[in-house]
């Protein structure tokens, strides 16, 4: 069975100091990967889309970065950290490229700056 | 890019019903939805890929209009168990498919 493992689940940084979470994923071989992230009491923000090693689309300018050094490995990073990137964010994957498959969530992980 | 949800919010009773709605201003390939709890990641409920398909699971519902860029999700009879924020996520056609973008969902409160 396909699962997707998300860590720290929470976090309490300072502004100012670097940020990295993993992703992994198990069960499925080349799935796109995609990070999400939540404000408070708002939607769903996709930050990076991933359709292999190395293969990184950004959506949005800003503080964070991503890599995808294997396969089922989805990393989000920050080299400073700002308050502005607090908030829920989420890693999900897709099993195969046919868009027809359902999108599934990890867990999750908490980010407070202060 | 991003999807437009209405309501924003619904309060219902028990054994009431309800209609959330998804319109977006760009050509759709697919419509999915999600329901998500206080603090917990997104649920899966189902996948809209055909204009005209309609597809139930329980007493939610949805059904997807690729003419209008449109897709609404019915709840019938709910129940407590049906509170949460739902959100739908629109997949695009054109370059940027593979990639899901999520409207700010709709927050459902459900009262016995």
């Amino acid at each position: 069975s396909q699962t997707i493992h998300q860590w720290p689940a929470t976090l309490v940084q300072p502004v100012g100091s670097p940020l990295s979470l993993e992703c992994t994923v198990e069960g499925t071989s080349n799935p796109n990967l995609y990070w999400y992230r939540q404000a408070a009491g708002r939607g769903l923000q996709l930050l990076f889309y991933s359709v292999g090693i190395g293969q990184i689309s950004s959506e949005v300018p800003q503080n964070l970065s991503a890599s995808r050094p294997q396969d089922r490995q989805f990393i989000l990073s920050s080299k400073k950290l700002l308050l502005s990137d607090s908030g829920f964010y989420l890693c999900a994957y897709r099993a195969g490229t046919d868009p027809g498959n359902t999108i599934y969530f990890g867990e999750g992980s908490w980010l407070t700056v202060v | 890019q991003q999807p437009v949800q209405s309501p924003q919010a619904v309060i219902l009773r028990e054994g009431e019903d309800a209609v959330i709605n998804c319109s977006s201003s760009k050509a759709l390939y697919s419509v999915h939805w999600y329901r998500q709890k206080h603090g917990e990641a997104p649920v899966f409920l189902m996948i809209l890929l055909k204009g005209g398909e309609q597809k139930g699971h329980e007493k939610i519902s949805a059904s997807f209009n690729e003419k209008k860029q449109q897709s609404s999700l019915y709840l019938t009879a709910s129940q407590l168990s049906y509170s949460g924020t739902y959100f739908c996520g629109t997949e695009l056609r054109g370059s940027t498919l593979g990639r899901l973008y999520f409207g700010r969902g709709t927050q459902l409160t459900v009262w016995p």
